[in-house]
């Protein structure tokens, strides 16, 4: 079973490029969402989505963009890379229903991702 | 809104010793309180968690209290190992609304056990 898979594990990029971080799940979950880690500061919620089609904005969604057009698949978007999103990037899942099974986030193994 | 405090890190302890990292939270309602762990490399994982007032969270000897008078759930170990070497947050998530998997973390406290 291979839960949460994140590609790719490390990316450079140039301020002002594009690209999409990866998220995958095999664990049928409805609720899928993206965190990044910063020194200090913990994981801080960017975006979320509780099913195919619905997304949400979490507590930093500036620069970043969301789709959700499979149940499996939530990719993370920059349009144009700022320094400032230097980070480790962190994409979880978890069920919706269930009782106390849903408070339970699976994460993937982190993107780090280098803005220069 | 939400928040979690953790204790300043880094911590550094030797094998066997005793371990409490602390952690207090500010939040309305009756929120479920977590401790991840990350391992180097690796994401995060559920290391225990409590849903209630008074719950106690165990898992690998490690054990946490959800305490609501004091806001506070702090991670205690009897006797770390080496292989205890990792970053460790406090979480929490409140009940109702739309927040199904909706965490807030504290700032995470890195630990170290030497042999």
């Amino acid at each position: 079973n291979a839960g949460v898979t994140q590609t790719p594990k490390f990316q450079v990029l140039k301020t002002g490029q594009s690209m999409t971080l990866q998220c995958a799940q095999d664990m049928n979950h409805e609720y899928m969402s993206w965190y990044r880690q910063d020194p200090g500061m913990g994981l801080r919620l960017i975006h979320y989505s509780v099913g195919a089609g619905i997304t949400d904005q979490g507590e930093v969604p500036n620069g970043y963009n969301v789709s959700r057009s499979t149940t499996e698949d939530f990719p993370l978007r920059l349009l144009s890379a700022a320094p400032s999103q230097t980070s480790v990037y962190f994409c979880a899942s978890s069920l919706t229903s269930g009782g106390l099974a849903k408070n339970i986030q699976y994460f993937g193994a982190g993107t780090r991702l280098s803005v220069l | 809104g939400d928040s979690v405090t953790q204790m300043e890190g880094p911590v550094t302890l030797s094998e066997e010793a005793f371990l409490t990292i602390n952690c207090t939270y500010t939040a309305t309602g009756y929120p479920s309180l977590f401790w991840y762990v990350q391992y180097p490399g690796e994401g995060l994982q559920l290391l225990l968690k409590a849903t209630k007032a008074d719950d106690k969270g165990s898992n690998k000897g490690f054990e946490a209290t959800y305490r609501k008078e004091t806001t506070s759930f702090h991670l205690e170990k009897g006797s770390v190992q080496v292989s205890d070497s990792a970053v460790y947050f406090c979480a929490l998530k409140n009940a109702g609304g739309t927040s199904y998997g909706k965490l807030t973390f504290g700032q995470g406290t890195i630990l170290t056990v030497h042999p």
